[in-house]
């Protein structure tokens, strides 16, 4: 089957940097998103790899293994705003998204 | 001011009624998505259609219907069958190529009474 892990919940305090991760099996591999979605509210894209490696984005990076099925959301600086779930999810072998059941992250002041 | 949009925001319904979902988009996408969210899961397909007059059976169909009369709608039908309607309903579109990004409407809450 089709399987996306990510931890429940995390706490990090503000202005640290918290590391998200995100370990996948899925029927083939075309690609992995990071969203991020505040309470009762619409998930909202935050990044895409589809080859090794990290990328950059202002506070926020995503890294990819293929090889190990790994991923990580790394946010920097943390605001107290960046209190929200992020989701992974993955693309499959028919483009479709398989997603994880997100990481409830709590910023303390 | 594109965007996609979803109304209303919370609904609620008794028991054996169907009630209808909107979902609009004016990104002038081709592909548009339908998924429920509950709590500690993931978002699980509904339906979804790739071309006007087309639309594919997610991973948890039964229960609801769609139509795609036109390129900017895709309402979802949640149907007196479906077992446990009360759930977060979130629309999504994206472009045609492969590996497209999802964006997603502010989503409807669907409580049955």
């Amino acid at each position: 089957g089709q399987n996306i892990d990510q931890p429940t919940e995390m706490t990090a305090t503000e202005g640290a940097i918290v590391q998200i991760n995100c370990t996948y099996q899925t029927s083939g591999f075309n690609g992995l998103f990071w969203y991020q979605q505040h309470a009762g509210e619409a998930p909202t894209f935050l990044s895409y790899n589809v080859l090794d490696g990290l990328e950059e984005k202002g506070r926020f990076s995503s890294f990819l293994s293929r090889s190990k099925g790994y991923s990580y959301l790394l946010l920097k600086e943390l605001q107290m705003k960046d209190s929200a779930s992020y989701l992974c999810a993955v693309m499959d072998s028919n483009y479709q998204l398989i997603w994880g059941a997100g990481t409830k992250l709590i910023i303390k002041p | 001011d594109g965007g996609i949009t979803q109304s209303p925001k919370y609904l609620f319904r008794k028991e054996g009624q169907n009630v209808t979902l909107s979902c609009e988009q004016n990104l002038n996408h081709d592909a548009m998505y339908w998924y429920r969210q509950d709590p500690g899961q993931g978002l699980r397909l509904i339906y979804y259609s790739q071309i006007v007059n087309d639309f594919q059976k997610g991973d948890i169909a039964e229960g609801y219907s769609v139509s795609r009369e036109k390129k900017e709608s895709f309402p979802l039908t949640v149907t007196s069958a479906q077992k446990n309607p009360t759930a977060f309903y979130l629309c999504a579109s994206s472009g045609l190529a492969d590996a497209d990004t999802q964006y997603f409407g502010p989503g409807t809450r669907l409580t049955v009474l």
